[in-house]
């Protein structure tokens, strides 16, 4: 089973500030990558994903995360941070089955 | 717009009822659904995953006789609460993957027992 690592269980930040949220997954092989972000009482929607090709993902509201293989990392960065975008984020690791598994997530509060 | 739906988002029912929650999944086929709980502030834990056709495997600990899931057709699981407790209160999310491996997931459904 894979393991994913979310280091920061709260993050605190300054409007207009920039963000990093971090991910570490255990698996060695072939993966595939996300963050998921998720508002109160709601499902998660996908931020961005990793597949393959480019390591530098960008996804929607400014985000963007870089895959680095050699220290099995997955961060999550935004240069500018919204009050919008205060939510709770998930970081995922998806092996070659269909099977999802999930950080313990970083909870955002942005800061007027 | 959302590619799985999920109802209802919220229940309240009373204790020793049962409780069915829908997942669909609206423009595409999908043979396997997963079912997830997730308790306040925390991440969220696989329980079941739904095969359509055949049974659900259900990870350990939880109750399969409790957690009834049925995967009748290609775009319909559902997940059904039996003679619900206040410790069953809590978020379930249901997902289901799409070619590409990207997974979709409902909009959840806020479960209180009463």
């Amino acid at each position: 089973a894979q393991s994913v690592t979310q280091l920061d269980s709260q993050v605190p930040v300054f409007e207009e500030a920039p963000v990093e949220l971090r991910c570490n997954y255990s698996s060695s092989v072939s993966v595939y990558l996300f963050w998921y972000v998720q508002y109160p009482n709601q499902g998660l929607q996908l931020l961005l994903k990793y597949l393959s090709g480019s390591t530098l993902v960008k996804g929607i509201n400014g985000f963007e995360a870089e895959f680095n293989k050699s220290q099995t990392s997955f961060h999550l960065r935004k240069p500018s941070v919204h009050i919008s975008d205060t939510a709770e984020y998930f970081c995922a690791v998806k092996d070659t089955g269909n099977q999802f598994y999930f950080g313990t997530g970083t909870s955002l509060t942005v800061i007027p | 717009g959302a590619v799985v739906s999920q109802h209802p988002s919220w229940v309240i029912c009373k204790s020793g009822t049962s409780v069915k929650i829908e997942c669909r999944s609206l423009d595409f086929q999908a043979t396997t659904m997963f079912w997830y709980r997730q308790f306040p502030k925390q991440s969220l834990m696989l329980m079941a995953t739904s095969n359509e056709g055949s049974k659900a495997t259900y990870e350990q600990g939880v109750e399969k006789d409790k957690f009834l899931i049925n995967h009748a057709s290609l775009t319909l699981s559902t997940l059904t609460v039996t003679s619900a407790h206040p410790e069953d209160s809590s978020f379930y999310i249901c997902s289901a993957p799409r070619q590409g491996a990207e997974a979709f997931f409902g909009q959840g459904t806020r479960l209180t027992v009463v």
